[in-house]
């Protein structure tokens, strides 16, 4: 079993829509959380980034973490074409040991916003 | 600010030989991790530098191999190159504190390296 589980998809949305990406994970020592966006040949670009539970707000997206059920959630209101790409969850511990700079990522989900 | 520059952005080796990628990374910060991405596994840790010392690595073989130089810029090498190590390489900098806000990382665009 993968540390952090994310459902590949592809989700097709229209423009406008309110789009929810989730992944689950196993790790019980990860306390921080990130999702990274991806384009078509690119390197990930840093979205959300949140410590611990709770609810963190920027501009049309919102990340969401439920430590008790291990669940994180990325929100996207009023979806863009531009948002097209793939949504990369990621976990990591605090720092120290053996998890210095590890960041433990998701498959992905790929998303399309259509006009 | 400049981001984190990778290069060079697209390598075709043959099997047997090897590679060496550079990163260079966001200034200031001191820390680069390096990353293998297949379509098959993801986003996978190779390992972590941090003020020219290897913190932590991934689960990869020794033919993976990196240094850090004191300007914190990375080269990561790949000897013996086999089929499936092709792939995107992408390296990551981060400030590389122990906990807390300022450790996010953040990651350059990515050689892509094709073995033949």
């Amino acid at each position: 079993q993968k540390e952090v589980e994310q459902d590949p998809g592809p989700l097709s949305v229209p423009e406008g829509a309110i789009v929810s990406l989730n992944c689950t994970y196993s790790n019980s020592a990860f306390q921080y959380f990130m999702w990274y966006r991806q384009y078509s040949r690119k390197g990930p670009e840093l979205l959300m980034y949140t410590y611990s539970s709770g609810n963190k707000e920027d501009g049309r997206f919102t990340a969401q973490v439920d430590k008790s059920s291990k669940y994180i959630s990325l929100f996207i209101r009023d979806s863009q074409p531009s948002d097209s790409a793939t949504y990369l969850c990621a976990g990591s511990v605090i720092a120290g040991g053996t998890s210095y700079g590890k960041l433990t990522f998701g498959q992905g989900t790929i998303l399309t916003v259509h006009p | 600010k400049a981001g984190v520059t990778q290069t060079p952005r697209y390598l075709i080796k043959t099997r047997g030989q090897q590679v060496t990628l550079s990163c260079s990374p966001i200034s200031g910060h001191r820390s680069v991790s390096w990353y293998q991405q297949t379509p098959g596994q993801g986003l996978q840790f190779l390992f972590e530098y941090f003020s020219e010392t290897q913190r932590n690595k991934g689960n990869f073989p020794g033919r993976f191999s990196g240094r850090q130089f004191s300007n914190s810029r990375s080269e990561m090498n790949v000897s013996t190159l086999e089929l499936g190590d092709s792939a995107l390489y992408l390296c990551a900098s981060s400030l590389g504190l122990r906990r807390g806000s300022g450790n996010e990382q953040f990651f350059g665009p990515g050689t892509r390296l094709t073995v033949l």
